[in-house]
């Protein structure tokens, strides 16, 4: 069975860091590009960052809005995508989502989502 | 990159037909088929419903339907039931290797 599911989120103090998991299964993880989506409380989708699958290899992309704080790594062995967020935010607060891309825009399975709170 | 438009609410009885529009720019929607659609219902991770425009996964009724003219894609459900009711969002490729979604829209079956 595909599935993915993510872990790591918490309540954090605004400044600090966070790393959020996505741990796969199923599929041969090094050959997916993985998004990460974000959901503020009430609010829509947001597209924050992929894990690309390139012909000369992985590169990551990140939304304006994140580049710069936010970096990722992949553990193609442990099939794990990690989400280094630091320098926390209280708009950074969500439900963040990691998503496999069979496609370009084809994010066909998605994790359940952790949550990740900004408080003081 | 600023998100996609998508009508805030749209509503139906059941058995009609309704449509979603997405509207973006040519950096994105009109510049590539790269459009995907998915429902969200309360509490539940989002679900792929179409991809490339006009693709629908496997396992989604024939029901829903997508296009794209210009910089605009649409989403349609026809033969609206209960179970439709849910929140869409559309996601587009962008000329700038990053993905921009629509606002949602929350679907009402009356």
């Amino acid at each position: 069975q595909v599935w993915l599911v993510e872990s790591g989120g918490g309540v954090v103090e605004p400044g600090r860091s966070l790393r959020l998991s996505c741990v796969a299964s199923g599929f041969p993880f090094s050959s997916y590009g993985i998004h990460w989506v974000r959901q503020a409380p009430g609010k829509g989708l947001e597209w924050v960052a992929v894990a690309a699958i390139l012909r000369d290899g992985g590169q990551n992309f990140f939304a304006d809005s994140v580049r710069g704080r936010f970096a990722m790594s992949r553990d193609n062995p442990k099939n794990t995508l990690y989400l280094q967020i630091n320098s926390l935010r209280l708009e950074d607060a969500a439900v963040y989502y990691c998503a496999r891309d069979s496609g370009v825009a084809r994010m066909d399975v998605w994790g359940q989502g952790t949550t990740v709170t900004v408080s003081s | 990159q600023s998100a996609l438009t998508q009508p805030a609410s749209v509503s139906g009885s059941p058995g009609q037909s309704i449509t979603i529009s997405c509207t973006g720019s040519n950096s994105d929607v009109g510049g590539y088929n790269y459009v995907s659609w998915y429902q969200q219902s309360p509490g539940k991770a989002p679900k792929l419903i179409m991809y490339d425009v006009n693709n629908r996964p496997s396992g989604i009724s024939n029901r829903f339907s997508g296009s794209k003219s210009g910089n605009t894609a649409s989403l349609a459900i026809s033969g609206l039931q209960a179970e439709d009711e849910a929140d869409y969002y559309c996601v587009s490729y962008t000329n700038s290797n990053s993905w921009v979604f629509g606002g949602g829209t929350k679907v009402t079956v009356l």
